[in-house]
């Protein structure tokens, strides 16, 4: 069971240039999120999704956009980057049981650096 | 004002101590996680609370409603201990988000 993967690891862009982060799961989850991580910071909700064709913004949602035509899968694309988006990208995936009781999985994360 | 304070925010142990991370939030919640987050990156979900006490091995969590607190505690701590804590909870509001508020982590290193 691969759980959620994320692609790619590293990634380096130079300012202006666009990329879409990959992330499936095989769990059948229905949640999924996309998050940042800066240093010293705790993680911040970009967009989330409740399920196929529904995204939704989260707390920094400014510079992306998200897609959720199946299931399984969750791009994040980033347009026009800039220096303010170079951080670790981490998308995670739940399932939405009773309160209390889903878990989350993450992926291992996108380290990207725009220069 | 952090919705979820952790505190040690670093935190360095002999191994074999027994360590604490406490966790404190501000807001209704119907489940807390605690995470582990190795050097290289990747987040692991160790437990998810809404009441009580939970085990795992030398890893216990256990979270107080009432006082929006929870602790994150680790018996006969070990070298490969070493990693960053994260609490996280989910807020208790009626929505369909499923999205988790994060604390800053605690930078736990045990020396042998």
């Amino acid at each position: 069971n691969a759980g959620v993967t994320q692609t790619p690891k590293f990634r380096i862009l130079k300012i202006g240039q666009s990329m879409t982060l990959q992330c499936t799961q095989d769990m059948n989850h229905n949640y999924m999120y996309w998050y940042r991580q800066d240093p010293g910071m705790g993680l911040k909700l970009i967009y989330y999704s409740v399920g196929a064709g529904i995204t939704d913004k989260g707390e920094v949602p400014n510079g992306y956009n998200v897609s959720r035509s199946t299931t399984e899968d969750f791009p994040l694309r980033l347009e026009l980057a800039a220096p303010s988006q170079t951080s670790v990208y981490f998308c995670a995936s739940s399932y939405s049981g009773a309160p209390g009781t889903y878990g989350y999985t993450f992926g291992s994360g996108t380290r990207l650096t725009v220069v | 004002k952090n919705e979820v304070e952790q505190s040690p925010q670093n935190l360095t142990a002999q191994e074999g101590e027994f360590i604490t991370i406490n966790c404190s939030y501000s807001v209704g919640i119907s489940a807390l996680h605690w995470l582990q987050q190795h050097p290289g990156g990747g987040i692991v979900s160790l437990f998810m609370l809404s009441s009580g006490k939970k085990k795992h091995g030398r890893l216990i969590a256990t979270i107080n409603i009432q006082e929006k607190h929870s602790s994150l505690h680790i018996t006969a701590s070990h070298p490969r201990d070493s990693a960053v804590y994260i609490c996280a909870v989910r807020m208790n509001y009626g929505g369909s988000q499923g999205n988790l508020i994060f604390g800053k982590g605690t930078k736990l290193s045990v020396k042998p």
